[in-house]
């Protein structure tokens, strides 16, 4: 079955950087565009970037935007997000997801929680 | 990218029908059939079960329903139940690769 296994996350301090990993199986990785999706405590989604299924095209928010970089390594059927100059609005529960048909969603891990903190 | 417009809630009673709207603009869901839907329970992972506006992923009951008119699009849930109490939120493609969420529903099952 398909798994989306998000890791990384903490506490880190504003300003700083951190990565994020999503370790997926269960299906053809290297053939799926993957997204990033947050959800700050207590509030909604919020869509934060996408890569294409070889890498060639990716997207981002413009609040994240030249702060954050999405990655993905097809060997290690891994996405990446590499978090620069953190703010405190960066907290949240960051979700990686599958693009399934028609710009959804189809697949969701279960989230690795980023707190930004002093 | 966009913010699309929910209400943030809605009830029923078990048996009756709710609707949850979500009100885009002219760049997003006037746009594009490209609305998908999603349910979150609380402290849960949202599960997809609208998508391209009415059209329902394997396994999802047939109570869920969507559908689109302007800049505007709607999710129906019929024969409401108890497990149906969740947080809703509606997404619509909006150019490139990006997405805009809905800032959810929270739907009470009196």
């Amino acid at each position: 079955q398909v798994q989306l296994v998000e890791s990384g996350g903490g506490v880190v301090q504003p300003g700083r950087s951190l990565r994020v990993s999503c370790a997926a199986s269960g299906f053809p990785f290297s053939v799926s565009g993957m997204h990033w999706v947050r959800q700050a405590p207590g509030k909604g989604l919020e869509w934060v970037a996408f890569m294409s299924y070889d890498g060639d095209n990716e997207d981002y928010a413009d609040s994240v935007r030249g702060r954050f970089t999405i990655s993905r390594d097809n060997s290690k059927n891994t996405l990446y997000l590499q978090m620069n100059s953190l703010r405190a609005e960066d907290a949240a529960v960051y979700f990686c997801a599958r693009d399934g048909l028609s710009s959804s969603f189809d697949y969701w891990g279960q989230g690795t929680l980023v707190l930004v903190s002093s | 990218q966009s913010a699309l417009t929910q209400p943030a809630s809605v009830s029923g009673s078990p048996g009756q029908s709710v609707t949850v709207s979500c009100t885009g603009t002219s760049s997003d869901i006037g746009k594009y059939n490209l609305v998908s839907w999603y349910q979150q329970h609380p402290g849960k992972v949202p599960k997809l079960i609208i998508f391209e506006v009415n059209k329902r992923p394997s396994g999802i009951s047939t109570r869920f329903s969507g559908s689109k008119s302007g800049n505007t699009a709607s999710l129906t849930i019929s024969g409401l139940q108890a497990e149906d109490e969740a947080d809703y939120y509606c997404c619509s493609y909006t150019g490139r690769a990006s997405r805009g969420f809905g800032g959810g529903t929270k739907l009470t099952v009196l």
